[in-house]
């Protein structure tokens, strides 16, 4: 089993639909972070969270650390949102600080059809 | 542009051959990273590299070899590879805490070289 499980894994939908995608994870993390991979390859960084919600434009992230879960959300989704949305995590270092990469989940292929 | 530049975009080696990849980040981050990214599987890390010292090596064999010479930096030596090595590889970078005070802070990737073994 992955430590970071995403669901769906391919996702189809109408523009302007209202779109969830799921991110469980069972590890310690110090944050959770939602990656959008277009194709080509190159990665943005959406949203780095570790508590609560945030909101940027059109997209939405949640976490709830209890639950070890996390959303992201799209609403009024728009073509151009098509794209693979990864989970990844940044593992919790009991030794304190510095660098320790991302943990990936296996990423959610959305495509919104006009 | 991200503030992640790797090169080259596109990469095709033969098995004996012996090649490079090169990142740079002109974002004053501390932190680089090595992913690779293979077909049907989830991004893997390879290498970490804080403070311009390797801090982590996920069991990557040897036929890959990372240098990092100042904190702007970041390579991949390619030597010997199989046609499973075939890949997506991506470097990131980031600004992470020195030990003992946690910070977290985002990541930014370069586009990645697309690297095929034949």
């Amino acid at each position: 089993k992955n430590e970071v499980e995403q669901s769906p894994q391919n996702l189809t939908a109408q523009e302007g639909e209202f779109i969830t995608i799921n991110c469980s994870y069972s590890v310690g993390i110090s944050a959770l972070h939602w990656l959008q991979q277009h194709p080509g390859g190159g990665i943005v960084s959406l949203f780095m969270l570790s508590s609560g919600k945030k909101k940027h434009g059109r997209l939405i992230a949640t976490i709830n650390i209890q639950e070890k879960h996390s959303s992201l959300h799209i609403t009024a989704s728009h073509p151009r949102d098509s794209a693979v949305y990864i989970c990844a995590v940044t593992r919790y270092m009991y030794s304190g600080g510095g660098a320790d990469g991302l943990t990936f989940g296996k990423g959610t292929h959305l495509i919104i059809q006009p | 542009e991200t503030g992640v530049t790797q090169t080259p975009r596109h990469l095709v080696m033969g098995m004996t051959n012996k090649k490079s990849l090169k990142c740079e980040q002109h974002l004053g981050h501390n932190a680089m990273y090595w992913y690779k990214q293979s077909a049907k599987k989830p991004l893997e890390l390879m290498f970490v590299y804080n403070f311009k010292e390797q801090t982590e090596n996920n069991s990557v064999p040897s036929r890959f070899s990372p240098e990092c010479p100042n904190s702007s930096h970041l390579f991949l030596h390619l030597h010997t590879l199989q046609p499973e090595d075939s890949a997506l590889y991506l470097c990131a970078s980031s600004q992470e805490s020195r030990r003992g005070t946690v910070h977290r802070y985002g990541y930014t990737f370069g586009s990645g070289t697309r690297l095929t073994v034949v």
